[in-house]
């Protein structure tokens, strides 16, 4: 059964540091792997997918990269900004099919002004 | 794009109340989709996965009598949940995609709170 673990569980940064969110899953036979961002009470963002045959994803400030052999994924965030303030989620789908996504418990990133 | 709604996204009733939650893609047709809970501070966790015109798949632990759920067309599901407990009070999301393989879209999730 697959498990994906986050760590942090939370992370507190002053206003224009560069972070590093983790992400292991432990089942490497994935199709692809997706992260969100969570506002709280609100519902799921998608920031970036990378396909399993892919290492990185960029999107403006935001990288994520894939090390599927390994079961490891980061999202760096650059240069942050207090209304990057949410909750990460990193999630993985299956190889086999039509399978839902599995997720981690997220990051509650703080970034303070 | 690819839009999502949900609705309510608030519910607050007493115990005993059956409680209806739609799900709906507004500018594509889904032919499955998703449905999730989250309690506070932990992870989503999926409930059932709905394809159009059949029933729904439940996961293990979902007791599918508690949870109805309809698909009953490409662009809307929706979850009953019967006789509702303040157990049952949680964040329920769902999502939505095209076809096998394609992304999931999100809705903005409903605030179930059982008094």
């Amino acid at each position: 059964k697959q498990e994906v673990t986050q760590i942090p569980a939370a992370l507190s940064v002053p206003e224009g540091e560069n972070l590093v969110l983790n992400c292991s899953f432990t089942d490497s036979a994935i199709y692809n792997l997706q992260w969100f961002r969570q506002d709280p009470g609100k519902g799921l963002t998608s920031l970036l997918l990378i396909q399993s045959s892919q290492r990185e994803q960029t999107s403006g400030r935001l990288n994520a990269s894939l090390d599927k052999s390994s079961g490891r994924s980061t999202l760096y965030i650059a240069a942050s900004q207090p209304g990057d303030s949410a909750t990460y989620l990193c999630a993985v789908i299956g190889a086999s099919g039509n399978t839902p996504l599995v997720f981690g418990k997220g990051t509650r990133l703080s970034v303070i002004a | 794009g690819a839009v999502v709604s949900q609705h309510p996204s608030r519910v607050i009733c007493k115990s005993g109340t059956s409680v209806k939650i739609e799900c709906r893609s507004l500018d594509f047709q889904a032919t499955t989709m998703f449905w999730y809970r989250q309690f506070p501070k932990q992870s989503l966790m999926l409930m059932a996965t709905s394809n159009e015109g059949s029933k729904a798949t439940y996961e293990q632990g979902v007791e599918k009598d508690k949870f109805l759920i309809n698909h009953a067309s490409l662009t809307l599901s929706t979850l009953t949940v019967t006789s509702a407990h303040p157990e049952d009070s949680s964040f329920y999301i769902c999502s939505a995609s095209r076809q096998e393989y394609s992304p999931q879209h999100f809705g903005d999730g409903t605030r179930l709170s059982i008094l």
